[in-house]
């Protein structure tokens, strides 16, 4: 199962809702990431989690809070989004961290749109 | 500071083969050069990698200049399935953890 799978494929949200999104692997990986892709625009990181610990935060607003449960889950929680958040929430996951050869396996990511 | 240049576009005929330049003329010893793409309404795929020598998969060969200021993705034989944005993508000391995506060249396959 070389799969990252994430739902909802698709969400429609007001800006006072709370809503998460989920990502799963059953690859055994322990490095999963959360990028968020504008369209027309290439993927930029938002969070990297190693061994189920934050790494790293690219300075992503409070509004946006990740979790890792344990090490086949990711969740991106949100709160209090607003219209310019919307966009396609993409994550990934790969074997280990900090590795210049690992490669990256995403999901087909979730089209998140904020009224 | 963009580490990689790309075309924004290229086009092929199907079952010609293609080839998908990028420019890193500032790439170190040890950075890895990756090549993902991203095909419509999907999350973007790994492709190849490599460090000095060329690379061959099931899906694509990577030619690494000598110098290694350059290199090129080649598709041998196109498919209409071949259409995405191709990313090359170097992974350096610098942001070791951080697999950072360019502008990508978008390729066109026509019947």
């Amino acid at each position: 199962d070389t799969e990252v799978t994430q739902t909802p494929k698709h969400l429609v949200m007001g800006m006072t809702n709370k809503k998460s999104l989920k990502c799963e692997q059953h690859m055994g990986h322990r490095a999963m990431y959360w990028y968020k892709q504008k369209a027309k625009k290439p993927p930029e990181l938002m969070f990297v989690y190693s061994y189920e610990k934050l790494s790293i935060n690219e300075s992503v607003p409070s509004r946006f809070s990740p979790e890792c449960p344990n090490s086949s889950l990711l969740n991106l929680h949100l709160h209090a989004l607003q219209p310019e958040d919307s966009a396609l929430y993409l994550c990934a996951s790969s074997q280990d961290f900090n590795r210049k050869f690992e490669k990256l396996f995403f999901g087909s990511g979730t089209q998140l749109s904020v009224l | 500071d963009a580490k990689t240049t790309q075309p924004n576009s290229m086009e092929s005929n199907e079952e010609e083969p293609v080839h998908l330049p990028c420019n890193h003329s500032t790439i170190s010893g040890t950075d890895y050069i990756h090549w993902y793409r991203q095909l419509p309404s999907q999350g973007p795929e790994y492709v190849i990698h490599g460090l000095t020598s060329n690379v061959n998969n099931r899906m694509a060969s990577l030619a690494i200049a000598e110098d290694r200021k350059s290199s090129t993705l080649i598709l041998h034989r196109a498919t209409l399935r071949d259409a995405a944005v191709y990313y090359c993508i170097l992974r350096d000391d610098q942001d070791t953890d951080k697999l950072i995506f360019g502008t990508g060249t978008r390729l066109q396959v026509f019947p």
